[in-house]
């Protein structure tokens, strides 16, 4: 089983929409939390960046971790065609030089 | 600031060839990690460099070796290559190894 598990999707919301991202994980160890948007051919991006439990919120991005469960999620409102690509999550323990990714969700969102 | 800067882009080899792949950090980071993209495993740790020592290392074969300057450049060789090792091939650096990590645009490696 892996360490960290994505919902794979993938996902079509229309324009708008409010859309959830999930990720579970194994490893209690993991402190640092990572949103990152992959546009095709392209690398990853850094959306968002969490250290241990807690909300947090950038523009239309909002990110929560809750440890107890071992859960990850983003919430991107209002969501524009421009917000379609694949969102991978990813963790870390003190060490973020060494992230393990989940596989990733492809998100469309149709005008 | 300038991003994580990778060449070449693409790249086409055949079987049995060895490669190298050359990653530029953003200024002021000390930090570089490797990372191996593709389809069926998406994206896995190759290793992770910090003031030219390999800090941590992934479960891939001897084939697959690096090393960092001390400029903090770091360059990725795989030698012997394997229909397998067609992947994306992303570098990421870091300021330390608590700070959040920047992809560059990564290398596409495809062998024939």
């Amino acid at each position: 089983q892996k360490e960290v598990e994505q919902d794979p999707g993938p996902l079509s919301v229309p324009e708008g929409a409010i859309v959830s991202l999930n990720c579970t994980y194994s490893n209690s160890a993991f402190q640092y939390f990572m949103w990152y948007r992959q546009y095709s051919r392209k690398g990853p991006e850094l959306l968002m960046y969490t250290y241990s439990s807690g909300n947090k919120e950038d523009g239309r991005f909002t990110a929560q971790v809750d440890k107890s469960s071992k859960y990850i999620s983003l919430f991107i409102r209002d969501s524009q065609p421009s917000d379609s690509a694949t969102y991978l999550c990813a963790m870390s323990d003190t060490n973020a030089g060494k992230s393990t990714f989940g596989d990733g969700t492809t998100l469309t969102v149709k005008p | 600031k300038a991003g994580v800067t990778q060449t070449p882009r693409y790249l086409i080899k055949t079987r049995g060839q060895q490669v190298t792949l050359s990653c530029s950090p953003i200024s002021g980071h000390r930090s570089v990690s490797w990372y191996q993209q593709t389809p069926g495993q998406g994206l896995q740790f190759l290793f992770e460099y910090f003031s030219e020592t390999q800090r941590n290392k992934g479960n891939f074969p001897g084939r697959f070796s690096g090393r960092q300057f001390s400029n903090s450049r770091s360059e990725m060789n795989v030698s012997t290559l394997e229909l397998g090792d067609s992947a994306l091939y992303l570098c990421a650096s870091s300021l330390d190894q608590t700070d959040t990590q920047y992809f560059g645009p990564g290398t596409r490696l495809t062998v024939l």
